[in-house]
């Protein structure tokens, strides 16, 4: 069974803070791993990554995946409250199956 | 449209009820998830239809639970007798490709969501 595990499970920080969420998993046949971002209700898109040691950025984020460790990090530098959401990993085996984890809890205060 | 649309948003009901949620995916996307969302939690696969067939129902937590798709676009989602246990956010997703199809990302269009609770 596809597993997937992100840490921390929540997390408080300042406004100006650089935060860093982890997403490590176990899926037969790895295809893709996603990163959305949940605010309210439906999760937005965020990156897909799918060859190791490359960077993903789009403004303040970015991330990177990590195929021989089974990870992922996704990073924002210069958090703002806007930031503040759930942060969801999902992983996309050979039949694009995704599984998703259970999501960082991001607070960023002003 | 310009979006995945789903309604209600929310829906109370009293257990042993017959709820019915609705998705209208994005026009022209082939591919359409449920998921379930209990709270704290991630979204957990319930079903994906390609077109009008369900090709992997793998994730209904029961026979309470069916959806049809029966002109390859609007989906429903049903659940019968419902419980206490059944409360939760409903999500649908879409995606222009299908999983196993050429061009597939596996990136998903998530729709606001069908918030039931069930009292």
């Amino acid at each position: 069974e596809d597993k997937v595990v992100q840490s921390p499970l929540s997390l408080v920080v300042h406004e100006g803070d650089t935060v860093t969420l982890n997403c490590s998993y176990e899926v037969t046949n790895f295809r893709s791993l996603l990163w959305y971002k949940q605010e309210k209700k439906a999760p937005t898109f965020l990156f897909m990554l799918t060859s190791s040691g490359i960077e993903k950025k789009s403004g303040r984020l970015s991330s990177i995946l990590d195929k021989k460790e089974l990870s992922s990090i996704l990073n924002i530098t210069a958090t703002q409250t806007g930031d503040s959401a759930i942060y969801l990993c999902a992983v996309g085996n050979a039949g694009n199956m995704l599984t998703f984890g259970g999501g960082t809890r991001l607070m960023v205060k002003p | 449209g310009a979006g995945v649309s789903q309604t209600p948003s929310n829906k109370v009901t009293e257990k042993g009820k017959y709820v019915e949620l609705r998705c209208d995916p994005i026009s022209g996307h082939t591919a359409l998830y449920w998921y379930r969302q209990s709270l704290g939690q991630g979204p957990e696969f319930l079903i994906y239809f390609q077109g009008t067939g369900a090709a992997d129902d793998s994730g209904l937590p029961n026979d309470r639970f069916f959806a049809v798709r029966p002109e390859g676009s609007v989906s429903t989602l049903k659940i019968q007798r419902t419980e206490r246990g059944d409360s939760a956010v409903y999500l649908c997703a879409s995606s222009l490709y299908g999983r196993a199809q050429a061009g597939s990302t596996g990136e998903l269009f998530f729709g606001e969501g069908s918030r039931l609770t069930v009292l």
